[in-house]
């Protein structure tokens, strides 16, 4: 149980496009899910916070008009990175959350984008 | 923001040997987790512990906590060459909303 979907699983396009990542809880409904992002062989930095029916909590350094997330049903939570550049080339990985604040996540494969 | 460091960085040993990886943090906490992550894969819950637990246990995985070190080990015991993986602790701490900060992790490669 508490499987999370994510896709797609590898997207490599031209700068400047728009790319959305879905994230879906597949068995359990999920309030809040998390979007991360991960260099290679360094670990996970969180993103934003996704709320169901409200507006993401981004943290500090990352731009919400550049990133942007909706949670628009309690299983599936989106994040578009518009206008790519090679920067933003990583691995993005989504999560979800089952019980309430402090439980255990639940992740998605990751989807590693690569703007060329 | 970043607060676990955890050690080794990365850490190899033979098929049946233990391998212990340990990882500190700065503010007070609500519960530590251990999560594996598979190369090129997401993360998997591996154990929860809470700031009032000293020790836990699952299977072959071992979590000790020491809130006054503000540090915690997780150690696998008889390692099978599937274990090879990352591992990363997270903290969630009192004051936040159920945030998940992670440390550096450990990489782990065990030979069989």
């Amino acid at each position: 149980g508490a499987v999370v979907s994510q896709h797609p699983s590898w997207v490599i396009c031209k700068s400047g496009t728009s790319v959305k990542i879905e994230c879906r809880s597949l068995d359990f409904q999920a309030t809040t899910m998390f979007w991360y992002r991960q260099f290679p062989k360094q670990s996970l930095m969180l993103m934003a916070t996704s709320n169901e029916g409200s507006k993401a909590t981004y943290e500090q350094g990352v731009e919400k008009d550049k990133f942007l997330i909706n949670h628009a049903s309690l299983t599936l939570s989106t994040l578009t990175v518009t206008s790519a550049h090679p920067e933003d080339s990583s691995f993005y990985i989504c999560s979800a959350r089952l019980g309430v604040a402090g439980q255990p996540q639940h992740f998605g494969d990751g989807t590693r984008l690569s703007i060329l | 923001s970043q607060q676990g460091e955890e050690d080794p960085q990365a850490l190899s040993i033979q098929e049946g040997e233990n391998a212990t990886m340990n990882c500190s943090y700065k503010t007070s906490i609500n519960n530590l987790q251990w999560y594996r992550q598979n190369s090129g894969r997401g993360l998997v819950h591996l154990i929860l512990i809470r700031s009032n637990e000293r020790e836990k246990h699952s299977g072959r995985l071992r979590v000790t906590l020491d809130t006054s070190k503000k540090s915690s080990s997780l150690l696998i015991t008889a390692s099978r060459a599937a274990d090879t993986a990352s591992y990363f602790c997270a903290t969630v701490s009192s004051s936040n909303t159920g945030k998940l900060i992670f440390g550096q992790g450990t990489t782990l490669q065990v030979k069989p």
